[in-house]
């Protein structure tokens, strides 16, 4: 069965430093990796995906994020934070070979970034 | 991108009460709904799934019958918490998946807080 280790709950750190969100996957078999983001009391948005190819990713808002398949990691990172980029961060792992399959999702690590 | 919305945000109602909560996909046929449920500071719990057309698959442990989902349609779906009771508060999330979309690539609603007195 898959599984999905959000190794840090919280992770404090001042605006512009950078960052980054640690994910580790328990899987058999070829994976889609994602990194959804929730703000408060809202839903969740894709940051990036991995499906096949280049194991570097970029996202949204200066998200990138590098799958190891060695190290089963698909850790994000940013170069630079800003305070709008305080929110939960979601890694996520679904089987590309079961269509309408479900999502697993991560514990969430919570980043907060201080001025 | 895609929109899903979910209505109602927020929503306070007396035990025993069954609330409805909806689901929609606004430019796009979601083949594909999950509701999950959050509980605070925690990750997402998947409820069910659910297919248009066809009865829920709901996870283990969910109750079917306090739980009802319907997919009526390729753009809504809906979740009705039936005789809500002060344990069922929590934040409920539904995502939707596109047809010939990627596994795993899901939209999500807004989220709709449950608050039973």
């Amino acid at each position: 069965a898959q599984s999905v280790t959000q190794l840090d709950s919280q992770v404090p750190v001042f605006e512009e430093a950078p960052v980054e969100l640690r994910c580790n996957y328990s899987s058999s078999v070829s994976v889609y990796l994602f990194w959804y983001v929730q703000y408060p009391n809202q839903g969740l948005q894709l940051l990036l995906k991995y499906l096949s190819g280049s194991t570097l990713v970029k996202g949204i808002n200066g998200f990138e994020a590098e799958f190891n398949k060695s190290q089963t990691s698909f850790h994000l990172r940013k170069p630079s934070v800003h305070i709008s980029d305080t929110a939960e961060y979601f890694c996520a792992v679904s089987d590309p070979y079961n269509q309408g399959g479900k999502l697993i999702f991560g514990q969430g690590t919570e980043l907060s970034v201080k001025p | 991108g895609a929109v899903v919305s979910q209505h109602p945000s927020r929503v306070i109602c007396k035990s025993g009460t069954s609330v409805k909560i909806e689901c929609r996909s606004l430019d796009f046929q979601a083949t594909t709904m999950f509701w999950y449920r959050q509980f605070p500071k925690q990750s997402l719990m998947l409820m069910a799934t659910s297919n248009e057309g066809s009865k829920a698959t709901y996870e283990q442990g969910v109750e079917k019958d306090k739980f009802l989902i319907n997919h009526a349609s390729l753009t809504l779906s809906t979740l009705t918490v039936t005789s809500a009771h002060p344990e069922d508060s929590s934040f409920y999330i539904c995502s939707a998946q596109g047809q010939g979309a990627v596994t795993g690539e899901l939209f999500f609603g807004e989220g709709s807080r449950l608050t039973v007195l």
